[in-house]
């Protein structure tokens, strides 16, 4: 089975701090993202990539920025935390292709539920 | 851009019965792939099933089934037997033929299933 580590379930930080949010996956996925959940939002996707080092903005980039230095690690990044980024931020993966395999689902961590304060 | 829009932001049903969640989308792509994903309270994001455009065919996975109608732009998702377990938050995506799946999810916002015993 698949699986996508999230390197903490929750996390308290205070205003202007750096945060980071790990992301760990074990199957050699390409494709990694990073979404924010909140109540009566759903899912939006702030940030994802394709390979190492490589980055694309999702639908809610600002104030966060990505590092993909090694194919399993996605790292979410918050350069100075403010409290509107308190939220459930979750992290997926999935294998690269065409055809059939873009019917293969993203798998997801837990989640981090961070609060800022 | 893509929207996913599910109009119940809350459903409740009694055990053993059937219930259907429904799910819109706007796109101008002929080719794509949608999904149902259920989160427990454990947050834990569960496929739940997937279903191909270019199929006509809806999908089935045991208790779970879909109504896929293409030019309505809709795919709702019928629960039938319906089980304590199966109390959750569920949320329909869509997914872009092109890009190699690489371009991550678009999400509805949600609906909170409630199982009654």
């Amino acid at each position: 089975d698949v699986k996508v580590t999230q390197s903490s379930r929750y996390l308290v930080k205070r205003t202007g701090e750096k945060v980071f949010l790990e992301c760990v996956q074990d199957m050699d996925h390409e494709n990694m993202f990073w979404y924010r959940q909140d109540p009566g939002l759903g899912l939006r996707l702030i940030y994802f990539s394709y390979d190492v080092k490589m980055k694309e903005k999702g639908d809610i980039p600002e104030g966060y920025s990505v590092s993909r230095e090694k194919k399993e690690r996605f790292s979410l990044i918050l350069e100075s935390a403010s409290t509107n980024q308190t939220s459930m931020y979750l992290c997926a993966s999935t294998e690269s292709g065409l055809g059939e395999l873009l019917n293969q689902p993203q798998h997801f961590g837990d989640g981090t539920r961070l609060s800022i304060l | 851009a893509q929207t996913v829009t599910q109009s119940q932001p809350e459903m409740s049903v009694q055990e053993a019965e059937t219930v259907t969640l429904s799910c819109t989308y706007d796109t101008s792509e002929s080719d794509y792939y949608l999904f149902w994903y259920k989160q427990p309270p454990s947050r834990q994001m569960i496929l739940v099933i997937r279903q191909e455009a270019y199929k006509q065919q809806n999908a089935t996975e045991n208790r779970f089934s879909v109504n896929f109608q293409k030019a309505a732009k809709s795919f709702s998702l019928k629960i039938s037997d319906s089980q304590l377990g199966d109390a959750a938050m569920y949320f329909c995506a869509y997914r872009s033929s092109s890009g190699g799946g690489a371009d991550g999810l678009t999400f509805g916002k949600g609906t909170h299933l409630i199982i009654q015993p």
